[in-house]
């Protein structure tokens, strides 16, 4: 039974190019969410998405940030024009259903720690 | 404001040694989940537990054991005859259910295990 599965696991990108982070949720999870952890820092949350909606995206960076979960494959996060504050690890959790009043834990992925040089 | 507070920032004791480590919350809400993760060294996020606001019954699974307090907004988890594989960054965490579903991580604890 296969967990959250990130891709790659490590990114190196040089300043001014794009980032493409993975993430396929756990078989059944239709939720999907992105958080992002500095050097040194807790998780901050980023993007929650269901299959083609984005339901809140309240904690991404307003410019050259995106995200998506399309009907088929991944869900993906864009970094387009990184720059080197951009270098953190980026996990993805995915949950199975939110309830009426509560909600499931999420199951994370390993995370993939981008590096921009 | 900070919604969930880890004071202490890095934790050592000796093997065996019992440590608690410490976690404050703030919410407005009466309806909210609370939740420990453990991040090991290779960096990936494990689950450790989830308790409802509804549920204060203290908790205990082996080594590990939790104590949550409304009363003082705390969700303290304690690791019993501490052991080397226990050294990790632990995140207290806190999701409310009326403000959507991110959750909200506290800066974390960095406990090593001395042999």
């Amino acid at each position: 039974n296969a967990g959250v599965m990130q891709n790659p696991r490590h990114l190196v990108r040089r300043r001014g190019q794009e980032a493409r982070l993975r993430c396929s949720p756990m078989k059944g999870h239709s939720h999907v969410y992105w958080y992002r952890q500095l050097p040194e820092e807790g998780l901050k949350f980023m993007v929650y998405l269901q299959k083609e909606n984005i339901i809140d995206e309240s904690g991404m960076p307003k410019e050259r940030f995106s995200a998506e979960f399309p009907k088929e494959g991944p869900s993906i996060l864009r970094i387009q024009q990184v720059v080197r504050g951009d270098s953190a690890a980026y996990f993805c959790a995915s949950s199975p259903l939110v309830g009426q009043g509560g909600l499931y834990e999420q199951y994370f992925g390993p995370g993939t720690r981008l590096t921009v040089t | 404001a900070q919604k969930v507070t880890q004071a202490q920032t890095e934790i050592s004791v000796v093997e065996k040694e019992d440590v608690t480590l410490d976690c404050v919350y703030e919410t407005r809400d009466t309806t909210y989940y609370l939740f420990w993760y453990k991040q090991p060294p290779s960096g990936e996020l494990v689950f450790l537990i989830r308790r409802n606001s509804f549920d204060e019954q203290n908790e205990i699974s082996g080594r590990y054991s939790w104590n949550f307090q409304k009363s003082t907004s705390s969700f303290n988890f304690t690791i019993t005859a501490s052991q080397v594989v226990d050294s990790a960054v632990y995140f207290c965490a806190l999701s409310e259910a009326n403000t959507g579903n991110q959750f909200y991580f506290g800066t974390g604890t960095s406990l090593t295990v001395i042999p």
